[in-house]
């Protein structure tokens, strides 16, 4: 079946710092990919995705970009701030649903 | 109102009692998801509604679990004799197309069940 796997957290980071959190996946079919957001007492949202081989999804600075060949989809930005402090989540969609299946998610703490 | 709306948003409840959790999607939109997130875990998906039909339930982990979508709207996930493993945070989320692989979903912030 269809699974995605992270990097376990929590990210640390001071602020302004490089950010990369990997995502790899496995899938039955051609997914698309998605990296979704989950704000400190919010619901998740989508943050970017991507739905074809070499596609680069972007959204408030953070970019992830579908590479086929090595199934995966890291999600990086250049300079984190506090406000970016959440848990992300890889996600993939195969097939002619929405049904999502999720990594774990990666918990990032920006610090000042 | 403007997003998904789930309630309770805490529940505690006891062994073998049953609990009922609501989502209210946002208006208009036909497709209506249920996830689990367990501590340590990545999301579960449960179960999909489009309009009031179930095609894929294939989540659901036991028959103690069902759920129910009336009138294209509200849905109600129900817990029979609640175990201490179904102790998580249940997730809603809803989307307005039915289409494939759009992949955008809109969650609620959940409602978070401890089983004593």
């Amino acid at each position: 079946g269809d699974s995605v796997t992270q990097m376990e957290g929590p990210v640390t980071l001071s602020e302004e710092a490089f950010l990369t959190i990997n995502c790899t996946y496995t899938a039955t079919g051609y997914p698309s990919l998605f990296w979704y957001v989950q704000y400190p007492g919010e619901g998740l949202q989508l943050l970017l995705k991507a739905t074809k081989a070499d596609d680069k999804g972007s959204n408030k600075g953070f970019e992830a970009t579908y590479r086929k060949e090595t199934t995966s989809f890291h999600l990086e930005k250049g300079s984190v701030q506090v406000s970016d402090s959440a848990v992300y989540f890889c996600a993939l969609v195969t097939g002619g649903g929405n049904k999502l299946t999720f990594g774990t998610g990666t918990q990032l703490k920006v610090e000042l | 109102g403007a997003g998904v709306s789930q309630s309770p948003s805490n529940k505690v409840t006891e062994k073998g009692k049953d609990v009922e959790l609501r989502c209210d999607p946002i208006s208009g939109h036909t497709a209506l998801y249920w996830y689990r997130q367990s501590l340590g875990q990545g999301l579960e998906f449960l179960i999909y509604f489009q309009g009031n039909s179930a095609p894929d339930k294939s989540g659901l982990p036991s028959d103690r679990f069902s759920a129910e979508r009336t009138g294209g709207s509200v849905s109600t996930l129900t817990i029979q004799r609640t175990q201490q493993e179904d102790s998580a945070v249940y997730l809603c989320a809803s989307s307005p197309w039915s289409g494939p692989g759009t992949g955008e979903l809109f969650f609620g912030e959940g409602s978070r069940l401890t089983v004593l």
